[in-house]
């Protein structure tokens, strides 16, 4: 059971913003950095944003990440077809000890 | 060029036992961390395990603990996963995922393409 609480899905036309939401707790988000992570189905995950709002080179600059208390938020702007995939957040679990991933959010462009 | 390269999936009966590898090239691996995470069919990313660069320091998800042992061999940089007393429900692709700092609790920047292990009976 997942721990990091997200939409199920998301989508819009190609060249508008889309947001996915990451809820978590103090324990988590609220102590320590949020991570994203971009799924294309059948491929393995790829990181698009550490340390909160840190892109990794190669990341568009349309991806990015933001964070406030317990809570996280990825946003693409200028939605491409490329983007439609499975996007998760995560973060280390001070109470828990462990990695904790959010539900993930399926994105889909119309 | 960073490579991570997953080995060890397979069929096994519940109750069984499998050692997932993680063969990894290109940086110096005793300075990161590295992680298992894993993903049942249709179902979304799990964490199993993570231990430090220098070993010294592992971790585990609850659902494995007692079950699963994570180690890795820095002369050989590669992390191993011993996967015991094996059920249904762990069913999934593992990927073995390099951190990006010596401790457990960094971000994973490299994926491997993952290894598959089926439990049925």
């Amino acid at each position: 059971q997942s721990v990091l609480t997200q939409p199920p899905s998301a989508s819009a036309t190609p060249g508008q913003r889309v947001t996915i939401s990451c809820s978590g707790s103090s324990s988590n988000i609220g102590t320590n950095t949020v991570n994203w992570f971009q799924q294309v189905p059948g491929t393995a995950p790829k990181v698009l944003i550490y340390s909160n709002n840190q892109r990794p080179s190669g990341v568009p600059e349309r991806f990015s990440g933001s964070k406030s208390g317990t809570s996280a938020s990825l946003a693409i702007s200028g939605l491409q077809s490329e983007d439609e995939a499975d996007y998760y957040c995560a973060a280390w679990d001070d109470s828990l000890n462990a990695y904790v991933f959010g539900t993930g959010t399926k994105v889909t462009v119309l | 060029e960073v490579q991570l390269l997953e080995s060890g999936g397979g069929l096994v009966q519940p109750g069984g036992s499998v050692r997932l590898s993680c063969e990894a090239s290109g940086f110096t691996f005793n300075n990161y961390a590295m992680t298992w995470v894993r993903q049942a069919p249709g179902r979304g990313l799990e964490w199993v395990s993570g231990i430090s660069g220098s070993g010294g320091g592992t971790y585990s998800a609850d659902s494995v603990k007692g079950r699963f042992t994570l180690s890795r061999d820095n002369s050989k940089n590669t992390v191993y996963l011993q996967m015991n007393s094996l059920r249904a429900e762990d069913t999934a692709m593992y990927y073995c995922a390099k951190g990006v700092i010596f401790g457990v609790a960094g971000s994973f920047d490299i994926w491997g393409q993952g290894t598959m292990v089926t439990v049925f009976s």
